[in-house]
């Protein structure tokens, strides 16, 4: 079955300074690449996907590349703030795999004021 | 449109009895997903189910678990003659469609305790 790997596994970084978190995947049918935020008691919220067919997505300080040939995936914050610190999931799927999400094993990102 | 709902949100059981959680998917969604969380770890699917209907059990494990969803009413995650590894947040996701390609929705979790 699929392997999804994070990392890092915690990352602190400086209000305004940029995050970057990686995630590799090994099978080469997934195509469709989630990411969660989740705050401390909460559930994962959806912050961004990107499918296999687009290399990149961008939603205002949050985007997404794809690179389906090395099979690893990337969100990158930009412009951080405190509110952006929680734990970030990635996640893979294939309808090869019947529907379930493959999670990584997530980031604690925490921004500094 | 409120989310997924998830009760209760912290349950408490001693060894050997019976963990009973529920989740009711947002309106409209009729495709449920349940998930375990250790801790420490990333999230780890369980069971996929569509009304009256079990599509996908595949991370379940054998014994002990269970999940239905009725035609009326939430999905159930059971867990009979529970164990101290048993201890975890048990998340319900849903989505209107088939998953793999599509966001599914979190509720926010039912964190089980064994004593």
């Amino acid at each position: 079955g699929e392997n999804v790997e994070q990392h890092p596994s915690t990352l602190s970084v400086q209000e305004g300074d940029s995050a970057v978190i990686k995630c590799t995947y090994s099978d080469s049918a997934s195509n469709y690449f989630p990411w969660y935020k989740q705050e401390l008691g909460k559930g994962p919220q959806l912050i961004i996907d990107i499918r296999s067919n687009v290399g990149e997505k961008k939603d205002q300080r949050i985007a997404v590349t794809l690179n389906k040939t090395a099979k690893h995936f990337s969100l990158h914050i930009t412009e951080t703030q405190p509110e952006d610190s929680a734990v970030y999931f990635c996640a893979a799927s294939t309808a090869n795999t019947g529907n379930q999400f493959y999670f990584g094993t997530g980031t604690s990102l925490t921004v500094i004021p | 449109n409120a989310g997924v709902m998830q009760n209760p949100r912290h349950l408490v059981r001693r060894r050997g009895q019976e963990a009973r959680l529920r989740c009711s998917p947002m309106k409209g969604h009729s495709h449920v997903y349940w998930y375990r969380q250790l801790p420490e770890e990333g999230l780890k699917f369980m069971v996929y189910l569509q009304k009256e209907n079990i599509i996908d059990e595949s991370g379940m494990p054998k014994e002990r678990f269970s999940a239905e969803f009725p035609k009326e009413g939430p999905s159930i995650l059971r867990i009979q003659q529970v164990v101290r590894g048993d201890s975890a947040a048990y998340f319900c996701a849903s989505s209107p469609y088939p998953g793999y390609y599509n966001e599914q929705f979190f509720g926010p979790g039912t964190r089980l305790t064994v004593l």
